[in-house]
């Protein structure tokens, strides 16, 4: 049970440069979340899902776009990577309940020079 | 909209000091309440919850109760050691549209000294 699964680690981009972030979880939850967290910030909420099949902007979503590809991916493009891009990025999932945490994965370290 | 406000840190403790980190928190629902934990280099990890008024949340020695009359949900630890060293997230969970969005606080980072 591998939990909430990231690649890669760590990316560097040169500006204007695509790529896709990836997230898998192993616990049959039904929503998914990207965030990017930059330091003072905080957690900001970039999209989530919260089914198979259906996607929601959050507080940041500008730049960005999500697939929800089955119930245990969720990734997130950057089409144009800007430096205001850089950020470390965490994918979560839990259940659709109140009383449920969230889980995290370990988080992308991306650079955007 | 629902906010939580935590206080600012960082938060600097001797070994075997108490510990206080404030927690209010507006909501319109009737929010779940959380405590994350982030250690250096990793991702967040649930540290305790409370799902209803007046709840205690525990965990490791962490503490939290679910004041609803305050709207507050402050994490204590009696005891702190030097491995508590990391960044403490309040957070709580409310229902919009068909899934529970969760709002975070920024974070207290607690540095704790032998």
């Amino acid at each position: 049970n591998a939990g909430v699964t990231q690649t890669p680690k760590f990316q560097v981009l040169k500006t204007g440069q695509s790529m896709t972030l990836q997230c898998a979880q192993d616990m049959n939850h039904n929503s998914m979340y990207w965030y990017r967290q930059d330091p003072g910030m905080g957690l900001r909420l970039i999209y989530y899902s919260a089914s198979e099949g259906t996607t929601d902007k959050g507080e940041v979503p500008n730049g960005y776009n999500v697939s929800r590809l089955n119930k245990r991916e969720f990734s997130l493009r950057l089409e144009s990577a800007a430096p205001s891009q850089t950020s470390v990025y965490f994918c979560a999932s839990s259940e659709n309940r109140g009383g449920y945490e969230q889980y995290f994965g370990p988080g992308t370290r991306l650079t955007v020079t | 909209g629902d906010s939580v406000t935590q206080m600012e840190g960082p938060v600097t403790l001797s070994e075997e000091a108490f510990l206080t980190i404030n927690c209010t928190y507006t909501a319109t629902g009737y929010p779940s309440l959380f405590w994350y934990v982030q250690y250096p280099g990793e991702g967040l990890q649930l540290l305790l919850k409370a799902t209803k008024a007046d709840d205690k949340g525990s965990n490791k020695g962490f503490e939290a109760t679910y004041r609803k009359e305050t709207t507050s949900f402050h994490l204590e630890k009696g005891s702190v050691q030097v491995s508590d060293s990391a960044v403490y997230f309040c957070a709580l969970s409310d229902r919009t549209g068909g899934s529970y969005i969760p709002t975070f606080g920024r974070g207290t980072s607690l540095i704790v000294h032998p």
